[in-house]
């Protein structure tokens, strides 16, 4: 009950494309459930966050949509970029606790 | 300027010795976190600590030892006990029980031969 599953593995997209990524978690007592972006070499940063109240968070191109019924929430980047080429992670956890993982996603933005 | 540190970035042992990676914040926040992260396995919870002098095992805490003596450090042994230690670990913290954003450090790429 406490995993994150996260699809696809990897993901090729053409510039100007959009990048859909998706997760699936089994603990309704989640609450909050961030995306973090991750570069070669370094450690992971928080892209964009969302709370199960709301069904969709937009910040500039990046948007997740939450779907509380279905257990699901996805990240889309919009217009990718080459420089949005990076491994994407989701994440969710509740109140007092360590965030819980997916296994990431290796995005490739062709130019 | 705020944040974490980890230090060394690349950090090469022998196999069979004990190896203590820094983690060190200056972000006055109260809980920290240790993560291993290896090709294709996501980010895995080794100790967590919401406070000094407090901690707990996460998901894969054997082979590993922590201590929480100062808020604002949180060193990870690696010991001979953990059969497969090289991966790259990624030390994070937060403030406890909300808004739950963890910040990470630049990671220690711990290679053991």
């Amino acid at each position: 009950q406490q995993q994150v599953k996260q699809s696809p593995q990897s993901l090729i997209v053409q510039k100007g494309g959009i990048s859909i990524i998706n997760c699936a978690y089994e603990n309704t007592a989640f609450d909050y459930f961030p995306w973090y972006q991750q570069f070669p070499g370094k450690g992971p940063a928080l892209l964009i966050a969302i709370r199960p109240d709301v069904s969709e968070k937009k910040e500039g191109r990046f948007t997740i949509s939450f779907n509380k019924s279905a257990k699901q929430f996805s990240l889309h980047i919009m217009d990718s970029q080459p420089g949005d080429s990076a491994t994407y992670f989701c994440a969710a956890n509740q109140a007092g606790t360590a965030l819980i993982f997916g296994k990431g996603t290796t995005l490739s933005v062709s130019s | 300027d705020g944040g974490i540190t980890q230090s060394p970035k690349y950090l090469f042992r022998k196999e069979g010795q004990n190896v203590t990676l820094s983690c060190e914040q200056n972000l006055n926040h109260d809980a920290m976190y240790w993560y291993r992260q290896d090709p294709g396995q996501g980010l895995r919870l080794i100790y967590y600590s919401q406070i000094v002098n407090d901690f707990q095992k996460g998901d894969i805490a054997e082979g590993y030892s922590v201590s929480r003596e100062k808020k604002e450090s949180f060193p990870l042994t690696v010991t001979s006990a953990q059969k497969n230690p090289t991966a790259f670990y990624l030390c994070a913290s937060s403030i406890p029980g909300g808004p739950y954003e963890q910040y990470f450090g630049p990671g220690t790429r711990l290679t053991v031969t």
